[in-house]
């Protein structure tokens, strides 16, 4: 069956150090991988999808099928990235993505 | 913009009370879902529908029910609460062919006490 794992519950970094979630994944087949975020108060929501490629607010996460990974990564982090961040996985085969537990980062001043 | 609205963003209830959590969103969706959100645990899937007056079981489904008699409503009932279904309750929709990428809506903190 798939899987998510974030490791770590809680990460905390301070303001323009360098940020990395991690997110393993087990599924055999051709994944889709997403990151979703819920900012403080807010609803939870789509931050990035790995067939986009895209960078949004910094952030930029590669699909590693080697490792099975798929890292959300910043340079540089800033105070309003504080949030509950979540890896999610789409297998084909299912209507419904496999979601990790998440990981709540913390960027102090 | 998608647009997924719950019915109440707070809501306490007595134990053994039948409690409904109505989720609506307006884009036409096919998909709809709904999820408890509890710390430590993530998401957990309680039930999903692909279509009006489809509904599948999710992960967590002992304890609830639900109905889709419009596309663009979804309803999740708590047939007798306890307080173990204290929790976050998020409600989520998709298109077909999209099935991943969600839009949630606001959530439902529910207490029971």
């Amino acid at each position: 069956a798939q899987r998510v794992t974030q490791p770590e519950k809680l990460l905390s970094v301070f303001k323009g150090a360098p940020v990395e979630l991690k997110c393993n994944y087990s599924y055999s087949g051709s994944p889709e991988l997403f990151w979703y975020v819920q900012y403080s108060r807010q609803r939870l929501q789509l931050l990035l999808r790995h067939i986009s490629r895209e960078s949004i607010k910094g952030f930029t996460a590669d699909l590693n099928k080697g490792e099975t990974s798929f890292h959300l990564k910043k340079p540089f982090a800033q105070e309003e990235d504080s949030a509950m961040y979540y890896c999610a996985l789409g297998t084909g085969g299912s209507y419904i993505p496999t979601f990790g537990r998440g990981t709540s980062l913390i960027v102090h001043p | 913009d998608v647009k997924v609205t719950q019915s109440s963003r707070y809501l306490v209830k007595r134990t053994g009370e039948k409690v409904f959590l109505e989720c609506v969103q307006d884009m036409d969706h096919e998909n709809m879902f709904w999820y408890r959100q509890d710390p430590g645990l993530g998401l957990r899937l309680i039930y999903f529908s692909y279509d009006v007056k489809m509904k599948e079981k999710g992960d967590i489904p002992e304890g609830y029910s639900v109905s889709r008699e419009k596309k663009e409503r979804f309803s999740l009932i708590l047939e007798s609460a306890s307080t173990n279904q204290t929790s976050m309750y998020l409600c989520a929709s998709s298109l077909q062919g999209t099935y991943y990428e969600q839009y949630f809506g606001p959530g439902t903190r529910l207490t029971v006490t």
